[in-house]
């Protein structure tokens, strides 16, 4: 049982443009998400997170949409910038049920064309 | 910032053998570590989360003969893939959490086993 899911497993835009990677979730426990960037044989990076009393977070370049009655999320990055490349993971966690532990998607694999 | 020092980075071992990672909070006293398996292309599936001085709770599917964690210090936890097949062969992560610092991700290890 997926309960994050991230539909597109890649995404190819041009430098300078928008990229929007999205997520949805179907256990509507979740109420925190994070989403992480991950290169190949290294930990994941934390780039931003959402509680769920909140629609929108912003910081500097990553916005992180929140939709609860679609259990969807999103996470744009402008403009995008080669360095960008990494695969994106999105994560959930229940807090008020699971505690901390954090559930993860399937990841989307971001490249930026220069 | 909060750093997860995780060793080896990778190792090859033979069939049979038994692999010990480790895990440690340079910085700060982890609550609780979470250990992670990620195939290639997959998701980081949660393995087990273990809490200082008490025993792992594993994931369903998880063999806890299989994977031995110990938690015996609130810096350092370890991971030991016993009698290592094969199938076993993966990257391995773990992450800390503490309730002010959030989740810190240790940098993973390449399990390969022939």
């Amino acid at each position: 049982d997926q309960q994050v899911k991230q539909n597109s497993p890649s995404l190819s835009v041009q430098e300078g443009r928008i990229s929007i990677l999205n997520c949805d979730y179907t256990n509507s426990m979740f109420d925190y998400f994070l989403w992480y960037k991950k290169y190949p044989a290294e930990g994941p990076t934390f780039l931003i997170s959402i509680s769920s009393i909140k629609d929108k977070n912003e910081d500097g370049r990553f916005t992180v949409f929140l939709n609860k009655s679609a259990k969807h999320l999103s996470l744009h990055i402008v403009p995008s910038q080669p360095g960008d490349s990494a695969v994106y993971f999105c994560a959930a966690s229940a807090r008020e049920t699971s505690g901390s532990r954090l559930t993860f998607g399937e990841g989307t694999q971001l490249t930026v064309n220069p | 910032g909060a750093v997860v020092s995780q060793h080896p980075s990778w190792v090859i071992c033979k069939s049979g053998t038994s692999v010990k990672i480790e895990c440690r909070s340079l910085d700060f006293q982890a609550t609780t570590m979470f250990w992670y398996r990620q195939f290639p292309k997959q998701s980081l599936m949660l393995m087990a989360t273990s809490n200082e001085g008490s025993k792992a709770t594993y994931e369903q599917g998880v063999e806890k003969d299989k994977f031995l964690i110990n938690h015996a210090s609130l810096t350092l936890s370890t991971l030991t893939v016993t009698s290592a097949h094969p199938e076993d062969s993966s990257f391995y992560i773990c992450s800390a959490w503490t309730a002010v610092i959030g989740y810190t991700f240790g940098s993973g290890t390449r399990l390969t086993v022939v």
